[in-house]
């Protein structure tokens, strides 16, 4: 079936730059999404982008997609304690439903 | 973006007992609803997905007799987790789509943290 999958965690210094990494299997996907969760909450979009494009720029968020290898990146610039969470990258379309399939989530730490 | 809510945010039950939750979408009429669970430091499984007036459809592995899905209106889907035990325990999330955005979008509700005792 289909698989995304995320490194389990990433440490940065405030102020640097921070990039998750996400691969699926489904080259068929239709949407890619990058979204925020932090402790106890629920899920926040963050940005998603379609599959025909290959960046997407948004205020500090660049999300970069490489349909070829099926590999999915978000870069915050000037990475802030707030920004500490969960992020997980989904992909919907695939399946030729709107299901949404998660990634296993990469838990950001930022240090002050 | 549209809102949707979840009710309760947290319950607490003995386990044999039943619990409802409750998936709203305030702002938009919601034609599909899924329902999520996430067990701790773990990613979101879809557990099944609603269409407003029909039977829901359950990935597989989710037991349909066990959490059931009733989605009578555009913007009410209810989750009942049926003679609840502590394996049950879990963190359940809503989502509704269908609100005239893009295709695939789906909005999130806050999550239910359920405990079983």
């Amino acid at each position: 079936g289909e698989d995304v999958e995320q490194s389990l965690f990433l440490s940065v210094r405030e102020g640097d730059s921070s990039v998750i990494n996400c691969t699926y299997t489904d080259s068929s996907s239709t949407y890619l999404y990058w979204y925020k969760q932090e402790p106890g909450a629920g899920l926040q979009l963050l940005t998603y982008i379609f599959s025909n494009m290959d960046m997407k720029q948004d205020q500090r968020l660049t999300v970069l997609l490489n349909k070829k290898d099926k590999h999915l990146s978000l870069r915050i610039a000037d990475t802030q304690t707030g920004d500490s969470a969960i992020y997980f990258c989904a992909e919907s379309g695939g399946t030729g439903t709107y299901k949404y399939i998660f990634g296993t989530g990469t838990r950001l730490k930022v240090l002050a | 973006g549209a809102v949707v809510s979840q009710h309760p945010s947290r319950v607490i039950c003995k386990s044999g007992t039943s619990v409802k939750i409750e998936c709203r979408s305030l702002d938009f009429q919601a034609t599909t609803m899924f329902w999520y669970r996430q067990f701790p430091k773990q990613s979101l499984m879809l557990m099944a997905t609603s269409n407003e007036g029909s039977k829901a459809t359950y990935e597989q592995g989710v037991e349909k007799d066990k959490f059931l899905i009733n989605h009578a209106s555009l913007t009410l889907s209810t989750l009942t987790v049926t003679s609840a035990h502590p394996e049950d325990s879990s963190f359940y999330i809503c989502s509704a789509g269908g609100s005239g955005g893009f295709r695939d979008e789906q909005f999130f509700g806050p999550g239910t943290r359920l405990t079983v005792l």
